[in-house]
């Protein structure tokens, strides 16, 4: 199935805000607000960041956050930090096969 | 915390079969739905399947149905992917998550490294 599309990368200096987007279609993204973000550093599990759009779980930095325009969502990193050099990927629910579907994910790098 | 310890991996030929087990603990299995989710080597995540709480309701990615099985034993809290028939292309990281009901997952496990060559 295809997956929902992001960049495949985006850079930032420390203290700079980035902003990732996830474009998929009104089955999925645009349909429902089942939309979550998920950072994955290299040989790690994946971590939720985001969750039903724009809600951040217990324990994760107040310098993410999420919001959705039509089929379009988007995370933003304010205050970027070494630490958030990381994988990203989006995720919704698909009505259309009754799935979830993960987004291409997108490199994140620190200058 | 929660806990997710996938097992299972391991070498298999194309064609062969290979079953993935994930044991949970710290929080009530029998409450929530789990999914598989796998990542082939440099690759994006891919969700697999998931399952409901009493494993009544299941769905799967189109590219495995027919072939994979997911299913779960609360008496056990455990989970479980059943793999037949497998090709080169489900070579990858598979991780046990738990599943807030198609909405996201919450909680994943470290992985379990599946190679079919």
């Amino acid at each position: 199935q295809s997956a929902l599309t992001q960049p495949a990368s985006v850079s930032g200096s420390p203290g700079q805000s980035i902003t990732i987007s996830c474009t998929g279609t009104s089955s999925d993204v645009g349909g429902y607000n089942y939309v979550s973000w998920y950072q994955q550093h290299p040989g790690k599990a994946p971590k939720v960041m985001m969750y039903e759009v724009y809600n951040r779980p217990s324990g994760v930095s107040n310098r993410f956050s999420g919001s959705k325009s039509g089929n379009t969502a988007s995370l933003t990193i304010s205050g970027l930090q070494a630490e958030d050099e990381a994988d990203y990927y989006c995720s919704s629910y698909r009505s259309s096969t009754n799935t979830h579907v993960f987004g291409t994910g997108t490199k994140v790098t620190v200058l | 915390e929660v806990q997710l310890v996938e097992s299972g991996g391991g070498l298999v030929q194309p064609g062969g079969s290979l079953r993935l087990s994930c044991a949970a603990s710290e929080f009530t299995f029998s409450n929530y739905w789990m999914a598989w989710v796998r990542q082939a080597p440099g690759k994006g995540l891919e969700w697999v399947a998931n399952i409901n709480q009493d494993g009544s309701a299941t769905a799967y990615v189109g590219s495995v149905k027919g072939r994979f099985t997911i299913s779960r034993d609360n008496a056990k809290e455990s989970l479980y992917l059943q793999m037949n028939s497998l090709r080169d292309e489900d070579t990858g990281f598979y991780y046990c998550a738990r599943d807030r009901g198609w909405n996201y997952l919450d909680w994943w496990g470290q992985g379990t490294l599946v190679t079919v060559s």
